[in-house]
């Protein structure tokens, strides 16, 4: 069964940092592009980040260029994102997704504030 | 950076047919931008209906459907049922992920 479950979010205050994990099972997961989509509370999705299969090219929105973080470890079947200097505005539930297909996490919740 | 569009919001009857749409400000969607259409109703996370124009997953419900129409890409439902009415995004994969506004389906 192909699986991906999201971990790593919570409360943290403005300008602080978090570091969001994906697991995935089900599938090789070094072969496919793997993006990060989040969601503010009552809005539509945005699409934050993404990284190819072997980790060679990585793509980031504009809203959070500089200050996010993509990575993955294919021998743990995992993907990552580090926030850093982290906004109010960056409050959503972030999901984790693997491109094609579009097999989406559950989603795990951000919260930025003091 | 192209905009993606979609209706904000779509009313059909129990039964009835419905087609939503997503448009680009960079031009017409091609098969070559491999739209998606995405299902999420309220406090779960989205699913995947229509994949790379028309394909469909094995949960995809065979009223839905997916094509080109016009320029644009299209989310066609025939035989809409309650369990239907939730918010449907496309994204065009075609260099920088977009996604649309999202459409506000309601079936009434």
């Amino acid at each position: 069964e192909v699986q991906v479950v999201e971990s790593g979010g919570g409360l943290v205050q403005p300008g602080g940092s978090l570091r969001l994990s994906c697991t995935v099972s089900g599938f090789t997961f070094s072969n496919y592009w793997m993006s990060w989509v989040r969601q503010a509370p009552g809005k539509g999705l945005e699409w934050v980040a993404h990284i190819k299969g072997d980790g060679s090219e990585k793509r980031y929105a504009d809203s959070v260029k500089g200050r996010f973080t993509i990575s993955r470890d294919n021998a743990k079947n995992s993907l990552y994102m580090q926030m850093n200097s982290l906004r109010g505005e960056d409050t959503s539930v972030y999901y984790c997704l693997r491109d094609y297909g579009g097999i989406w996490g559950q989603g795990t919740q951000v919260t930025v504030s003091s | 950076q192209a905009v993606v569009t979609q209706e904000p919001s779509l009313t059909v009857s129990p039964g009835g047919t419905v087609t939503l749409t997503c448009g680009s400000s960079a031009g017409p969607v091609t098969s070559d931008l491999w739209p998606y259409w995405y299902q999420q109703k309220p406090g779960q996370a989205p699913r995947t209906l229509i994949f790379d124009t028309t394909n469909k997953h094995s949960w995809t419900p065979a009223r839905f459907s997916g094509s080109l129409l016009g320029g644009k890409a299209a989310l066609t439902l025939s035989g809409a049922q309650p369990e239907d009415e939730a918010d449907y995004y496309c994204m065009l994969y075609g260099g920088p992920r977009v996604f649309g506004g999202g459409t506000k389906l309601t079936v009434l």
